[in-house]
């Protein structure tokens, strides 16, 4: 119940084009969900976060669309560039019980933007 | 603001010997650090939490006593690899929680550790 399902394991996208990766979650305890990116050898980094209370946003080229009901986020990136390059992952933590302040991570996926 | 510094960023140790990983948030007091292992191509994996003053709270199958988590003050958490072996070699990363930015979690650029 404490896993996150990320897909795909990797994408390869062409400059310009939309990439999108996708989590499903089970424990409906979680109430935050963020999309962190990393370069090799760096620590993650945080790309943009959502709440459950909204269904979607957008920072920039970066959007999160959130469904409630099915339990299911996506990352969408406008006009990708070689430089999006990166590992991304999806997480969640929640506010009660075990998963309290804890993220879960999804299994990461390689993105690649070709020029 | 929200920013965490993690020392040493490599590090190559001899087996059987100890090392020590930092952990700081230097623009905000970090109630709560995380403490994560990465394998190669793989995902974070949650090794410990610990709250500033109290004991750490390690997950199932993360050996407490050859990773030594001191979290002493609000700034600053260590982890101790003791009696390294080749097999401790990975990524480790600490995350800090307790500022305003991103609901608190703000991470560490990690740590290369390779036991020889």
């Amino acid at each position: 119940q404490q896993q996150v399902k990320q897909s795909p394991q990797s994408l390869i996208v062409q400059k310009g084009g939309i990439s999108i990766i996708n989590c499903a979650y089970e424990n409906t305890a979680f109430d935050y969900f963020p999309w962190y990116q990393q370069f090799p050898g760096k620590g993650p980094a945080l790309l943009i976060a959502i709440r459950p209370d909204v269904s979607e946003k957008k920072e920039g080229r970066f959007t999160i669309s959130f469904n409630k009901s099915a339990k299911q986020f996506s990352l969408h990136i406008m006009d990708s560039q070689p430089g999006d390059s990166a590992t991304y992952f999806c997480a969640a933590s929640g506010a009660g019980g075990t998963s309290y302040g804890k993220l879960t991570f999804g299994q990461g996926t390689i993105l690649t933007v070709h020029p | 603001g929200a920013v965490v510094s993690q020392h040493p960023s490599w590090v190559i140790c001899k087996s059987g010997t100890s090392v020590k990983i930092e952990c700081r948030s230097l623009d905000f007091q970090a109630t709560t650090m995380f403490w994560y292992r990465q394998f190669p191509k793989q995902s974070l994996m949650l090794m410990a939490t610990s709250n500033e003053g109290s004991k750490a709270t390690y997950e199932q199958g993360v050996e407490k006593d050859k990773f030594l988590i001191n979290h002493a003050s609000l700034t600053l958490s260590t982890l101790t690899v003791t009696s390294a072996h080749p097999e401790d070699s990975s990524f480790y990363i600490c995350s800090a929680r307790g500022g305003s930015h991103n609901y608190g979690y703000t991470f560490g650029s990690g740590t290369r550790l390779t036991v020889v």
